[in-house]
């Protein structure tokens, strides 16, 4: 039982570029998200989940394309990175709970 | 819109010592979730305790515990004998209760522990 996958760890991009944080969860969650951390303002919810085939929009959500064709991985998609999507991305899953399982986070850097 | 808000964006303690970290938070749903998450530099993000709106009892894990204070929307976290390896991000944060799984995170509180 691994949890939250998160791949890759650490990142570099140049500005224009496209790539896709992974994020793979193996607990048969229905609900994944995904959230960019930037100092001085916590947490802040992109894009999420609540199962297969569904996904919407969070709080910034511009900049970033998400899908879901599987219950267990929910991909993120910088289709043109600019240098102000530099951050901390992190996915989560939630429990039956209300608990959620964080990924360990990957760090961008556009430049 | 739902809003948490932490008026410390630092805070240090001694070891040993008491510490309690604020947080409010703003919302018109009365089922809901509290939590409290830890972020060490490793970036991990680590469930302290979490709190039901509709459990008057305040939740306790250990050595951390919550004053949750329903009217005032106050959720404040304690941590008592505090240790070096608290010294991390503590974040506050919100979810409602139902379908709506979306965690709404206060902007956190960096807490030092002197030894």
């Amino acid at each position: 039982n691994a949890g939250v996958t998160q791949t890759p760890k650490f990142q570099v991009l140049k500005t224009g570029q496209s790539m896709t944080l992974q994020c793979a969860q193996d607990m048969n969650h229905e609900y994944m998200s995904w959230y960019r951390q930037d100092p001085g303002m916590g947490l802040r919810l992109i894009h999420y989940s609540v199962g297969a085939g569904i996904t919407d929009q969070g709080e910034v959500p511009n900049g970033y394309n998400v899908s879901r064709s599987t219950t267990e991985d929910f991909p993120l998609r910088l289709l043109s990175a600019a240098p102000s999507q530099t951050s901390v991305y992190f996915c989560a899953s939630r429990t039956g709970d209300y608990g959620y399982t964080f990924g360990s986070g990957t760090r961008l850097t556009v430049v | 819109a739902q809003t948490v808000t932490q008026s410390q964006p630092e805070m240090s303690v001694q070891e040993a010592e008491t510490v309690t970290l604020s947080c409010t938070y703003d919302t018109s749903e009365s089922d809901y979730y509290l939590f409290w998450y830890k972020q060490p530099p490793s970036r991990q993000m680590i469930l302290v305790i979490r709190q039901e709106a509709y459990k008057q009892q305040n939740a306790t894990e250990n050595r951390f515990s919550v004053n949750f204070q329903k009217a005032a929307k106050s959720f404040s976290l304690k941590i008592s004998d505090s240790q070096l390896g608290d010294a991390a991000m503590y974040f506050c944060a919100y979810s409602t209760g139902g379908s709506n799984y979306k965690l709404t995170f206060g902007k956190g509180t960096l807490l030092t522990v002197n030894p």
